[in-house]
């Protein structure tokens, strides 16, 4: 499966403040994700990353707050603009592989974020 | 109701115990089915993809029932190291969308 790599592994930010996230493969992938652990919760999808137009976002994320960029097929960035508290969590990107016809989505290390 | 729902755990068993997680999910129109495993301050790994006939791999297997919208998955042995939360995770079928139930997490006592 693919590599991923993202940085910073964590941080530790002021509310009012930006944090920009970056997600790299070592190939070139199609699908890419970005996902939210908050404390003690499971994942849930922010948005898909796609390539040369404009992030698909999940019910709940909007554009303003959560700006995506994915200027290639190896990389993706994720802001978490204007933060408070509660944006407070761990951030992870994935890429999706096709492994014999089937969809597989495979993890980053995560960024674990904390505002105070 | 949840999307996917799993047992909440936590289970607590001992090494060579034989232990089941049982998940539902309510989208009728799912179309691939997956158990990860995620450790403490870790990010999820893939455990198994779920196939409509079943399938093992090694001590672990891993149950489809489509009719009933109902997934398992089968620890044998345990080992200490299985020791995790394990995820019932399910593709919505709308572009690649990953569903997470809550996690159940195990405990492998020595």
């Amino acid at each position: 499966s693919a590599v991923i790599s993202q940085k910073p592994s964590r941080d530790i930010c002021q509310r009012g403040t930006s944090l920009t996230i970056q997600c790299q493969v070592d190939s070139q992938v199609t699908m890419m994700f970005w996902y939210r652990q908050q404390p003690g919760q499971s994942l849930t999808l922010i948005a898909t990353a796609n390539q040369g137009s404009e992030a698909t976002y999940e019910s709940g994320f909007v554009i303003d707050k959560f700006p995506i960029s994915r200027p290639n097929l190896t990389f993706s960035t994720l802001t978490v603009s204007n933060m408070s508290p509660e944006d407070s969590s761990i951030y992870l990107c994935s890429v999706e592989d096709r492994v014999q016809g089937l969809r597989e989505q495979y993890f980053g290390p995560g960024t674990r974020l904390t505002v105070t | 109701r949840k999307e996917v729902e799993q047992d909440p755990g936590p289970f607590n068993v001992p090494e060579g115990a034989t232990v089941a997680f049982n998940c539902t999910y309510s989208n009728s129109a799912s179309q691939s089915f997956f158990w990860y495993r995620q450790d403490c301050r870790k990010e999820p790994k893939l455990l198994m993809s779920v196939y409509s006939s079943g399938n093992e791999d090694g001590r672990f297997t891993a149950q489809l029932n489509r009719a009933s919208q109902y997934i398992s998955l089968l620890i044998r042995d345990s080992k200490l190291s299985d020791s995790a939360t394990y995820l019932c995770v399910v593709n919505s079928g709308q572009g690649g969308k990953l569903i997470f139930g809550q996690g159940t997490e195990l405990s492998v006592k020595p």
